[in-house]
């Protein structure tokens, strides 16, 4: 079965300093790979798709099909992206699949 | 704000109970999901619905029920639950299951406490 490891709990960074969530999946085929977020008392929402190749609030996640990842990356993090981070895969193989990992909490210290 | 609307918020019931959750989306989307969200255990996909027909079922028990009368409404009917079912349940919603990537609108959940 596919599964969806986020290896960081939580992860403190500084403000101004770069940011790197963790994602692996496992999958021998094709995946679509996303990101949701989850600010404080907001309901969860999507920032990225590894299909569009798009950067949102200046973050950008790669698929590398070699290393099994899709780390989510900013240059200069700010205190507003403090949130959870999910990292999600879907399998459209027959049937439609969807896997969340456990979530990264981010806190960005001021 | 508009989107995904879930009643009720709060839930609390006891296992001989029956209940329902409702979910509602006036985002013109045709695919409605349900997902458990329990205390750490990553979200579970529990039922997927791609214009009113469910199309995948997770292995749910029977005690969970999903009806969904058209595009826009989605229901989980609850009965003799367990305690181990207490978890916040998430609707969400996208606009067609079969199109490429989806992105999905979520609503606030329906946070449940099994008695």
């Amino acid at each position: 079965a596919q599964r969806v490891t986020q290896p960081e709990k939580l992860l403190s960074v500084f403000k101004g300093a770069p940011v790197e969530l963790k994602c692996n999946y496992s999958y021998s085929g094709s995946p679509e790979l996303f990101w949701y977020v989850q600010y404080s008392r907001q309901r969860l929402q999507l920032l990225l798709r590894h299909i569009s190749r798009e950067s949102i609030k200046g973050f950008t996640a790669d698929l590398n099909k070699g290393e099994t990842s899709f780390h989510l990356k900013k240059p200069f993090a700010q205190e507003e992206d403090s949130a959870m981070y999910y990292c999600a895969l879907i399998i459209r193989a027959g049937s439609y699949q969807l896997t969340f990992g456990k979530g990264t909490k981010l806190s960005v210290i001021p | 704000e508009t989107g995904v609307t879930q009643t009720p918020r709060h839930l609390v019931m006891g296992m001989t109970n029956k209940k329902s959750l409702k979910c509602e989306q006036h985002l013109g989307h045709n695919a409605m999901y349900w997902y458990k969200q329990s205390a750490k255990k990553p979200l579970e996909l529990m039922f997927v619905y791609n214009f009113k027909e469910q199309t995948e079922n997770n292995s749910v028990p029977s005690r969970f029920s999903p009806e969904c009368p058209n595009s826009s409404h989605l229901f989980l009917h609850l009965h003799t639950l367990q305690p181990e079912d207490s978890a916040l349940y998430l609707c969400a919603s996208s606009p067609a299951e079969a199109q490429g990537d989806q992105p999905q609108h979520f609503g606030d959940g329906t946070r449940l406490s099994i008695l």
